[in-house]
């Protein structure tokens, strides 16, 4: 099965905001709103910052949104700080193959 | 607070099988599904399917059909995950993780919103 489609790098100097993109089909990402966000810090789990496209889990920092447009998601961390360095995974659920799919992954560099 | 702890690191052989377990504390159990998911050394992150606690219901990841099985235990709170037929492209890190919520409208349990500290699997001969 494959993967969703992010960028493989996204920089930002802190205090500014940046954007992680997700592409995926309409058997996914454009077709269902059960796209999630993950954040993994090296050596570490990954952890829930967005699901259902945009909704935050209770003790994410609203610095942290999400939105999608057609079969497109992203990601926006607004207000950058150093500890936002980490990888990032878009998720969704595809309905052709009854399951569930990671994107690519993104590296966010503070600079 | 919720908490998924995981079995300690596995070295197997080619062609061996390989079992998992994961202990989920600070909720219902008998409630959720737990997902496993996988992550090979500098590589991204795959998921392998998952588990309804409540049901046994599962659904696997196409590839993974046939060499995986999934089971609870809801006396104890643990999920297990066993891997059989081992090659070395099966190394990586093994990952459960709590379902945030089954949405009727398409029978399918979604998001991931706890998970556990990881299990290494290194398969070498």
């Amino acid at each position: 099965q494959s993967a969703l489609t992010q960028p493989a790098s996204v920089s930002g100097s802190p205090g500014q905001s940046i954007t992680i993109s997700c592409t995926g089909t309409s058997s996914d990402v454009g077709g269902y709103n059960y796209v999630s966000w993950y954040q993994q810090h090296p050596g570490k789990a990954p952890k829930l910052m967005i699901y259902d496209v945009s909704k935050r889990p209770s003790g994410v920092s609203n610095r942290f949104s999400g939105s999608k447009s057609g079969n497109t998601a992203s990601l926006t961390i607004s207000g950058l700080q150093a500890e936002d360095e980490a990888d990032y995974y878009c998720s969704s659920y595809r309905s052709s193959s009854t399951s569930w799919v990671f994107g690519t992954g993104t590296k966010v560099t503070v600079l | 607070q919720v908490q998924l702890v995981q079995s300690g690191a596995e070295v197997k052989k080619p062609g061996a099988s390989v079992k998992v377990s994961c202990m989920a504390s600070g909720y219902t159990f008998s409630n959720y599904a737990i997902s496993w998911v996988r992550q090979a050394p500098g590589q991204g992150l795959e998921w392998m399917g998952w588990i309804s606690a409540y049901s046994g219901n599962t659904n696997y990841a196409q590839k993974f059909q046939g060499r995986v099985t999934m089971t609870t235990d809801t006396s104890t709170g643990t999920a297990y995950m066993e891997l059989r037929s081992l090659r070395s492209d099966d190394t990586a890190v093994y990952y459960c993780a709590k379902g945030r919520y089954y949405d009727v409208l398409i029978g399918y349990w979604v998001h991931f919103d706890y998970w556990g500290q990881g299990t290494l699997v290194t398969v070498s001969s």
